[in-house]
């Protein structure tokens, strides 16, 4: 139990472009999501809490404007890279809590962006 | 405020050796949650443990043990007899509860065993 999965694993684009990336939770219902991006070798930095039906909390820092939080339904969250540039070239990792085992979060597996 | 140090950057040991990765946190909550990971080099973040404030049994999970000691602010961490498979980078993490369980999280050991 407690699967999250994340779609696409990585992207190439290219400078200006928006991708969007996927975060489920498969086997239960996440009523909060995570999104974090991590440099190599450093830990991973939360960038926004996101809340079913409601607006994401973005961390100091983040612009909001640029990394699009939707959190639909109780098992997808999306993350938009909005006008993408070379320096949001990241790996990008969401987490689920878990309804049952409320202080626990479960993590996708990543995705890897890389804008040229 | 809340913070999680893991002092060890690398740590590189010889299959079958015994490893210790060691976990010191900062809270003013009575009340909060601790937490291993496991990123192996495909990236994706394994949950290992959890454990709350209130409960300092140690743990043992096949070779993985847990050295839960409050008194020190310290969640320690053993894999027994490592394994290649074992190579990874493992990440502390310190939760309060109430509102999203947000996490902080230690810089990381990578754990390097040589066959």
């Amino acid at each position: 139990g407690a699967v999250v999965s994340q779609h696409p694993s990585r992207v190439i684009c290219k400078s200006g472009t928006s991708v969007k990336i996927e975060c489920r939770s498969l086997d239960f219902q996440a009523t909060t999501m995570f999104w974090y991006r991590q440099f190599p070798k450093k830990s991973l930095m939360l960038m926004a809490t996101s809340n079913e039906g409601s607006k994401a909390t973005y961390e100091q820092g983040v612009e909001k404007d640029k990394f699009l939080i939707n959190h639909a339904s109780l098992t997808l969250s999306t993350l938009t890279v909005t006008s993408a540039h070379p320096e949001d070239s990241s790996f990008y990792i969401c987490s689920a809590r878990s309804g049952v085992t409320q202080e626990t979060q479960y993590f996708g597996p990543g995705t890897r962006l890389l804008v040229l | 405020a809340q913070k999680v140090t893991q002092a060890q950057t690398e740590i590189s040991v010889v299959e079958k050796e015994d490893v210790t990765l060691d976990c010191v946190y900062e809270t003013r909550d009575t009340t909060y949650y601790l937490f291993w990971y496991k990123q192996p080099p495909s990236g994706e973040l394994v949950f290992l443990i959890r454990r709350n404030s209130f409960d300092e049994q140690n743990e043992i999970s096949g070779r993985y043990s847990w050295n839960f000691q409050k008194s020190t602010s310290s969640f320690n961490f053993t894999i027994t007899a490592s394994q290649v498979v074992d190579s990874a980078v493992y990440f502390c993490a310190l939760s309060e509860p109430g509102g999203n369980n947000r996490l902080a999280f230690g810089k990381g050991n990578q754990v390097v065993v040589i066959p």
